[in-house]
């Protein structure tokens, strides 16, 4: 199975901060990443498919980048509704995988 | 607006059985990938089973295989989740997830989820 691994697993920052995760595979998986989104008690929410587009109706504050192995996730002006569980995904390989998730507290 | 909605989740003594369903509306069911994901209380999102759009192909994790049965009926826009065999560590919410017309396409849409726990 691919391993994805996100780091780290866990930062604080506050309102109007930019924040930057990072997700790396355990081997090649060309631009097959996605990010989603998980809210307290709530289902994921997609994000950014083929490591860099942003699914329909995802602000432009979201930015994906990265392929081969290594990928991050940006987010600018953190806002309060951006606090919550961000997980990376490859889609490529089977099984599909995520990482382990990076929690965004503020 | 593409909705998702599961049911069937419950409380089953261990060796039990259950039963999700994966209700889909507003898109053309029969033509996408569908997955069942699950998350335990506190844990990640670990992947669990996946149909091919017309039911032909399924495949399962490790952890499920043999004791779970992943399947659709296109004609009532579900999907299906059929769980034998239960245990403790089977103990989360269980999401299903569309994906796309290939095995490779990303999956874009969520349910809501449906807790399932197993517990004598």
């Amino acid at each position: 199975d691919i391993q994805m691994t996100q780091s780290p697993s866990s930062l604080s920052a506050s309102v109007g901060d930019r924040v930057t995760i990072t997700c790396r595979a355990s081997q090649d998986i060309s631009n097959y990443l996605a990010w989603f989104q998980q809210k307290a008690g709530k289902a994921p929410k997609s994000l950014i498919y083929a490591a860099s587009n942003l699914q329909s109706g995802v602000p432009s504050k979201f930015r994906g980048s990265g392929s081969g192995t290594d990928f991050t996730l940006t987010i600018s002006s953190l806002q309060p509704e951006d606090f919550a569980t961000y997980y990376c995904q490859q889609y490529n390989g089977y099984p599909p995988t995520f990482g382990q998730g990076t929690k965004v507290e503020i | 607006e593409v909705q998702l909605v599961e049911s069937g989740g419950g409380l089953v003594q261990p060796g039990g059985s259950l039963r999700l369903s994966c209700a889909a509306s507003a898109f053309t069911f029969s033509s996408y990938w569908m997955y069942w994901v699950r998350q335990a209380p506190g844990k990640g999102l670990v992947w669990v089973s996946r149909i091919n759009s017309d039911g032909s192909e399924t495949r399962y994790a490790d952890s499920v295989k043999g004791r779970f049965t992943i399947s659709r009926d296109n004609a009532k826009n579900t999907l299906y989740l059929q769980m034998n065999s239960l245990r403790a560590e089977d103990t989360a919410v269980y999401y299903c997830a569309r994906g796309g017309a290939y095995s490779n396409s990303p999956w874009d849409y969520w349910g809501q989820g449906t807790l399932v726990t197993v517990s004598s």
